[in-house]
């Protein structure tokens, strides 16, 4: 059980480009969904916290209207890097817990995707 | 001052053989909570073990097994019985409830661990 889908896992694209990235979890339902983004060899970094129906909280240093966060549903939350750059090519992953996170229930997270501005 | 600090960037160890990765930690929040992951080349996150404060006992997972130290601060994951699939990167992450709402994690830098065969 807990099974966090992200697609797509990988994207190419021209500069200038809005990419899309969903996050879903598929067998529970998730208030809340974290977005985290990697550098290589680096650890996770997060970038914002994704409430259902409600505005997402920002990371200080992460840019709400270059990283567009809506969550829809409690099984679904997308990021939209929008008018991608280089410097924007890096790992995101999402990650999503069950019910208010108490206790033992880890974070679950999605496969990545890695994406890459030409 | 850094909240989880894994002083181990890179490891070696013989397959077959234990090995031990590092992580210290520090918050004022009673009722933390520790995780381990890790992070195959492919990038995905894999859950392996937690601990909570108020754990009596270290926690186990099969070949995973948690040594910690509360007076220390520490979270150290012990690997016995090392496969050559165990190389990865590993992360030990924290979470603080009643500081950081909404189950939110603070990871550590990472250690690269490699089993040799």
């Amino acid at each position: 059980g807990a099974v966090v889908s992200q697609h797509p896992s990988r994207v190419i694209c021209k500069s200038g480009t809005s990419v899309k990235i969903e996050c879903r979890s598929l067998d529970f339902q998730a208030t809340t969904m974290f977005w985290y983004r990697q550098f290589p060899k680096q650890s996770l970094m997060l970038m914002a916290t994704s409430n259902e129906g409600s505005k997402a909280t920002y990371e200080q240093g992460v840019e709400k209207d270059k990283f567009l966060i809506n969550h829809a549903s409690l099984t679904l939350s997308t990021l939209t890097v929008t008018s991608a750059h280089p410097e924007d090519s890096s790992f995101y992953i999402c990650s999503a817990t069950a019910g208010t996170g108490r206790g033992n229930q880890p974070q679950h997270f999605g496969d990545g995707t890695r994406l890459s501005i030409l | 001052a850094q909240k989880i600090t894994q002083t181990q960037p890179g490891m070696f160890v013989q397959e077959k053989e234990a090995v031990t990765l590092d992580c210290t930690y520090d918050t004022s929040d009673p009722s933390y909570g520790l995780f381990w992951y890790k992070q195959p080349s492919s990038g995905e996150m894999i859950f392996l073990i937690y601990q909570g404060s108020y754990d009596q006992q270290n926690a186990t997972e099969g070949r995973y097994s948690l040594n910690f130290q509360k007076a220390r601060k520490s979270a150290n994951l012990v690997i016995s019985a090392s496969q050559l699939g165990d190389s990865a990167m590993y992360f030990c992450a924290m979470r603080e409830p009643r500081i950081k709402a909404g189950n939110m994690l603070t990871f550590g830098g990472g250690t690269r661990l490699m089993v040799k065969p």
